[in-house]
Protein backbone atom coordinates (compact mmCIF):
# COMPACT_ATOMS: atom_id res chain seq x y z
CA UNK A 1 0.00 0.00 0.00
CA UNK A 2 1.01 3.46 -0.85
CA UNK A 3 2.20 5.40 1.97
CA UNK A 4 3.48 8.91 2.93
CA UNK A 5 5.29 9.31 6.53
CA UNK A 6 6.12 12.95 7.48
CA UNK A 7 8.17 13.44 10.79
CA UNK A 8 8.26 14.97 13.46
CA UNK A 9 4.28 15.22 13.70
CA UNK A 10 5.17 18.56 15.47
CA UNK A 11 8.03 21.11 16.53
CA UNK A 12 8.46 24.04 18.51
CA UNK A 13 11.09 26.33 17.90
CA UNK A 14 11.95 29.88 18.49
CA UNK A 15 12.30 32.87 16.18
CA UNK A 16 15.74 32.67 14.35
CA UNK A 17 16.35 29.00 14.71
CA UNK A 18 16.62 26.55 11.43
CA UNK A 19 14.11 23.70 11.07
CA UNK A 20 14.21 20.62 8.46
CA UNK A 21 11.09 18.64 8.11
CA UNK A 22 11.22 15.10 6.96
CA UNK A 23 8.99 13.43 4.47
CA UNK A 24 9.40 9.39 3.33
CA UNK A 25 7.52 8.07 0.95
CA UNK A 26 6.51 4.21 -0.21
CA UNK A 27 4.94 4.74 -3.42
CA UNK A 28 4.82 2.64 -6.81
CA UNK A 29 5.58 4.46 -9.88
CA UNK A 30 6.91 8.28 -8.13
CA UNK A 31 5.80 10.76 -10.31
CA UNK A 32 6.79 14.22 -8.34
CA UNK A 33 6.32 15.12 -4.36
CA UNK A 34 4.95 18.03 -3.55
CA UNK A 35 5.18 20.38 -0.53
CA UNK A 36 2.72 22.54 0.81
CA UNK A 37 2.27 25.07 3.60
CA UNK A 38 -1.43 25.38 5.38
CA UNK A 39 -1.89 28.28 7.86
CA UNK A 40 -5.66 27.74 8.86
CA UNK A 41 -6.83 27.32 5.71
CA UNK A 42 -6.28 26.25 2.09
CA UNK A 43 -3.04 24.92 1.57
CA UNK A 44 -0.48 26.67 -0.28
CA UNK A 45 2.07 25.43 -2.72
CA UNK A 46 5.56 25.46 -1.51
CA UNK A 47 7.54 23.09 -4.60
CA UNK A 48 7.42 20.44 -6.62
CA UNK A 49 10.10 17.89 -6.82
CA UNK A 50 10.59 15.50 -9.59
CA UNK A 51 14.33 14.78 -9.60
CA UNK A 52 16.88 13.57 -7.12
CA UNK A 53 19.44 16.32 -5.84
CA UNK A 54 18.69 19.05 -7.06
CA UNK A 55 17.44 21.71 -4.36
CA UNK A 56 14.66 24.21 -5.28
CA UNK A 57 14.95 27.90 -2.85
CA UNK A 58 12.70 30.26 -2.26
CA UNK A 59 14.03 32.93 -0.10
CA UNK A 60 14.25 31.04 3.36
CA UNK A 61 12.93 27.90 2.25
CA UNK A 62 14.64 24.84 0.47
CA UNK A 63 13.96 21.34 -0.07
CA UNK A 64 15.62 18.08 -1.76
CA UNK A 65 14.19 14.86 -3.02
CA UNK A 66 16.55 11.57 -2.33
CA UNK A 67 14.64 9.03 -5.08
CA UNK A 68 17.15 6.71 -3.99
CA UNK A 69 16.30 6.52 -0.48
CA UNK A 70 12.72 7.68 -1.21
CA UNK A 71 12.67 11.11 1.18
CA UNK A 72 12.44 14.59 0.81
CA UNK A 73 13.48 17.46 3.47
CA UNK A 74 12.44 20.83 3.73
CA UNK A 75 14.20 23.39 5.07
CA UNK A 76 13.85 26.83 6.99
CA UNK A 77 16.12 28.91 8.11
CA UNK A 78 16.22 31.75 10.28
CA UNK A 79 12.74 30.82 11.04
CA UNK A 80 10.06 33.19 11.65
CA UNK A 81 7.00 33.93 13.69
CA UNK A 82 4.99 33.70 9.98
CA UNK A 83 6.01 30.55 9.45
CA UNK A 84 4.54 29.15 11.83
CA UNK A 85 2.13 26.22 10.01
CA UNK A 86 1.08 22.84 9.24
CA UNK A 87 3.24 21.53 6.52
CA UNK A 88 2.47 19.11 4.07
CA UNK A 89 3.93 16.62 2.34
CA UNK A 90 2.41 14.67 -0.93
CA UNK A 91 3.65 12.12 -3.57
CA UNK A 92 1.94 11.88 -7.26
CA UNK A 93 1.75 7.92 -7.99
CA UNK A 94 1.27 7.57 -11.57
CA UNK A 95 -0.51 4.12 -11.03
CA UNK A 96 -3.15 6.33 -9.57
CA UNK A 97 -3.19 9.54 -10.77
CA UNK A 98 -3.83 10.97 -6.92
CA UNK A 99 -1.93 12.37 -4.32
CA UNK A 100 -1.10 10.62 -1.45
CA UNK A 101 -0.69 13.14 1.56
CA UNK A 102 1.34 12.57 4.73
CA UNK A 103 -0.11 13.55 8.36
CA UNK A 104 1.54 17.03 8.52
CA UNK A 105 3.94 18.22 10.65
CA UNK A 106 3.00 21.21 12.16
CA UNK A 107 5.60 24.07 12.89
CA UNK A 108 5.03 26.81 15.80
CA UNK A 109 7.87 29.38 15.58
CA UNK A 110 8.20 31.25 18.97
CA UNK A 111 8.83 34.94 19.31
CA UNK B 1 -10.48 37.43 -9.08
CA UNK B 2 -9.74 33.38 -10.17
CA UNK B 3 -9.57 30.89 -7.64
CA UNK B 4 -11.58 28.39 -5.52
CA UNK B 5 -14.42 29.12 -2.89
CA UNK B 6 -16.04 27.10 -0.69
CA UNK B 7 -18.69 27.90 1.53
CA UNK B 8 -20.04 27.77 3.78
CA UNK B 9 -16.95 28.24 6.35
CA UNK B 10 -18.76 27.10 9.72
CA UNK B 11 -21.36 24.32 9.25
CA UNK B 12 -22.95 23.06 12.01
CA UNK B 13 -25.67 19.99 11.64
CA UNK B 14 -27.17 17.67 14.41
CA UNK B 15 -27.12 13.86 13.86
CA UNK B 16 -28.97 12.50 10.98
CA UNK B 17 -29.26 14.92 8.63
CA UNK B 18 -27.76 15.32 5.51
CA UNK B 19 -25.57 18.46 4.71
CA UNK B 20 -24.02 19.56 1.72
CA UNK B 21 -20.86 21.71 1.01
CA UNK B 22 -20.31 23.85 -2.52
CA UNK B 23 -17.35 24.45 -4.04
CA UNK B 24 -17.10 26.75 -6.76
CA UNK B 25 -14.06 27.19 -9.22
CA UNK B 26 -13.59 29.99 -11.97
CA UNK B 27 -9.70 29.25 -13.16
CA UNK B 28 -11.60 26.52 -16.04
CA UNK B 29 -10.22 23.25 -14.50
CA UNK B 30 -11.00 20.03 -15.46
CA UNK B 31 -10.60 18.21 -12.66
CA UNK B 32 -11.69 18.70 -9.03
CA UNK B 33 -11.29 16.57 -5.83
CA UNK B 34 -12.43 16.87 -1.97
CA UNK B 35 -10.42 16.03 0.96
CA UNK B 36 -10.95 15.64 4.53
CA UNK B 37 -8.64 16.46 7.12
CA UNK B 38 -8.41 15.14 10.57
CA UNK B 39 -5.80 16.28 13.35
CA UNK B 40 -2.37 14.00 12.75
CA UNK B 41 -4.23 12.67 9.70
CA UNK B 42 -3.41 14.51 7.05
CA UNK B 43 -5.53 14.80 3.82
CA UNK B 44 -7.61 11.53 2.93
CA UNK B 45 -9.44 11.73 -0.65
CA UNK B 46 -13.19 11.38 -0.25
CA UNK B 47 -14.38 12.07 -3.91
CA UNK B 48 -13.10 13.34 -7.40
CA UNK B 49 -13.91 14.25 -10.50
CA UNK B 50 -11.82 14.34 -14.46
CA UNK B 51 -14.99 15.67 -16.14
CA UNK B 52 -18.10 16.85 -15.79
CA UNK B 53 -21.29 14.10 -15.53
CA UNK B 54 -18.33 11.65 -14.05
CA UNK B 55 -16.64 11.47 -10.46
CA UNK B 56 -14.84 8.16 -8.95
CA UNK B 57 -14.79 7.50 -5.35
CA UNK B 58 -11.61 7.96 -3.23
CA UNK B 59 -10.30 6.29 -0.18
CA UNK B 60 -12.82 7.14 1.89
CA UNK B 61 -16.04 7.59 -0.07
CA UNK B 62 -18.79 5.90 2.42
CA UNK B 63 -21.30 7.87 3.72
CA UNK B 64 -20.44 10.82 1.13
CA UNK B 65 -22.06 11.70 -2.60
CA UNK B 66 -21.52 14.09 -4.99
CA UNK B 67 -22.35 15.47 -8.44
CA UNK B 68 -20.52 17.02 -11.33
CA UNK B 69 -23.49 19.32 -13.34
CA UNK B 70 -21.37 21.74 -14.14
CA UNK B 71 -17.12 22.03 -14.67
CA UNK B 72 -17.16 24.96 -12.42
CA UNK B 73 -19.12 23.03 -9.36
CA UNK B 74 -18.64 20.03 -7.50
CA UNK B 75 -20.64 20.35 -4.23
CA UNK B 76 -19.92 17.34 -1.89
CA UNK B 77 -23.30 15.51 0.70
CA UNK B 78 -22.43 14.61 3.93
CA UNK B 79 -24.95 11.93 4.83
CA UNK B 80 -26.51 10.96 7.79
CA UNK B 81 -24.64 7.09 6.96
CA UNK B 82 -21.24 9.01 7.78
CA UNK B 83 -20.28 7.84 11.13
CA UNK B 84 -18.02 10.43 12.04
CA UNK B 85 -18.12 13.45 9.98
CA UNK B 86 -16.77 16.20 12.19
CA UNK B 87 -13.77 17.88 10.16
CA UNK B 88 -12.13 19.97 7.59
CA UNK B 89 -13.66 19.71 4.26
CA UNK B 90 -11.46 20.84 1.65
CA UNK B 91 -11.64 21.43 -1.90
CA UNK B 92 -9.00 21.35 -4.60
CA UNK B 93 -8.94 21.81 -8.44
CA UNK B 94 -6.31 20.89 -10.90
CA UNK B 95 -5.39 22.16 -14.75
CA UNK B 96 -5.91 18.93 -16.66
CA UNK B 97 -8.01 15.81 -16.22
CA UNK B 98 -5.02 14.02 -14.94
CA UNK B 99 -2.56 15.49 -12.58
CA UNK B 100 1.00 15.16 -14.19
CA UNK B 101 3.95 15.41 -12.79
CA UNK B 102 4.86 19.04 -13.47
CA UNK B 103 1.21 20.26 -12.02
CA UNK B 104 -0.14 20.83 -8.78
CA UNK B 105 -3.60 21.07 -7.05
CA UNK B 106 -5.06 24.32 -5.99
CA UNK B 107 -7.33 24.44 -2.68
CA UNK B 108 -10.20 25.90 -1.54
CA UNK B 109 -9.97 27.66 2.16
CA UNK B 110 -12.27 24.68 3.23
CA UNK B 111 -15.60 24.22 5.17
CA UNK B 112 -15.48 23.17 8.90
CA UNK B 113 -18.34 21.06 9.51
CA UNK B 114 -19.18 20.26 13.21
CA UNK B 115 -21.74 17.81 13.85
CA UNK B 116 -24.09 18.49 17.25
Amino acid sequence: EDKVVQSPLSLVVHEGDTVTLNCSYEVTNFRSLLWYKQEKKAPTFLFMLTSSGIEKKSGRLSSILDKKELFSILNITATQTGDSAVYLCAVLSSNTGKLIFGQGTTLQVKP
Amino acid sequence: DGGITQSPKYLFRKEGQNVTLSCEQNLNHDAMYWYRQDPGQGLRLIYYSQIVNDFQKGDIAEGYSVSREKKESFPLTVTSAQKNPTAFYLCASSVLRELLSTDTQYFGPGTRLTVL
